[in-house]
């Protein structure tokens, strides 16, 4: 089992700019979620998925979008990147509500 | 509103040098509590889950507790390779989000 597999690792964006960040898990979760990462602050959620079809917004949604077409994958679409996106960015999975999340390494975004 | 708070923020040990971690919460519902333990440039990895006050879950040099308003992880003899962000984060009973404290960033020197 990989468990949860994010790319890029790192990426440069311009102002402007789009990009999707990938993430893939094998575990046949059904939950997924993305957090980004800030200097000093914990984890706060952009977006989550309970099952293939389902999504719905967290804490910080504003400036992204998400898509889950199948079990597995859960891409993160920045459209229009902004300085203010420049965070590390995890995807985590889990099999149900408030159970073991279990996360990706990471993609490190500086949009400048 | 859900809420997690860590101290101390930071926290550098000599090599054997006892002390605890803390995890203060304020959520309507606990579902659980979760700890995590974050090395530079990675994920999170899960380390335990406490769900009920007086619940104590041990493994290796680290030994988890919780009360009604707060966690604490205690580590025993640490070793430089416990270095790393330890992150707290509970779950509620009626939604989908976990809520991270900021995390305490543990140095164990030799």
């Amino acid at each position: 089992n990989a468990g949860v597999t994010q790319t890029p690792k790192f990426r440069i964006l311009k102002i402007g700019q789009s990009m999707t960040l990938q993430c893939t898990q094998d575990m046949n979760h059904n939950y997924m979620y993305w957090y980004r990462q800030d200097p000093g602050m914990g984890l706060k959620l952009i977006y989550y998925s309970v099952g293939a079809g389902i999504t719905d917004k967290g804490e910080v949604p504003n400036g992204y979008n998400v898509s889950r077409s199948t079990t597995e994958d859960f891409p993160l679409r920045l459209e229009l990147a902004a300085p203010s996106q420049t965070s590390v960015y995890f995807c985590a999975s889990t099999t149900g509500q408030g159970t073991i999340a279990f996360f990706g390494q990471g993609t490190r975004l500086t949009v400048v | 509103e859900d809420q997690v708070t860590q101290s101390p923020e930071a926290l550098r040990l000599q090599e054997g040098e006892s002390s605890s971690l803390n995890c203060s919460y304020t959520v309507s519902g606990l579902r659980g509590l979760f700890w995590y333990r974050q090395d530079p440039g990675k994920g999170p990895e899960f380390l335990f889950t406490l769900y009920s006050a007086g619940e104590e879950k041990e493994k290796e040099r680290l030994k988890a507790t919780l009360t009604k308003k707060e966690s604490f992880l205690h580590i025993t003899a640490p070793k430089p390779e416990d270095s790393a962000t330890y992150l707290c984060a509970v779950h509620h009973n009626y939604g989908q989000n976990f809520v991270f404290g900021p995390g305490t960033r543990l140095s164990v020197l030799p």
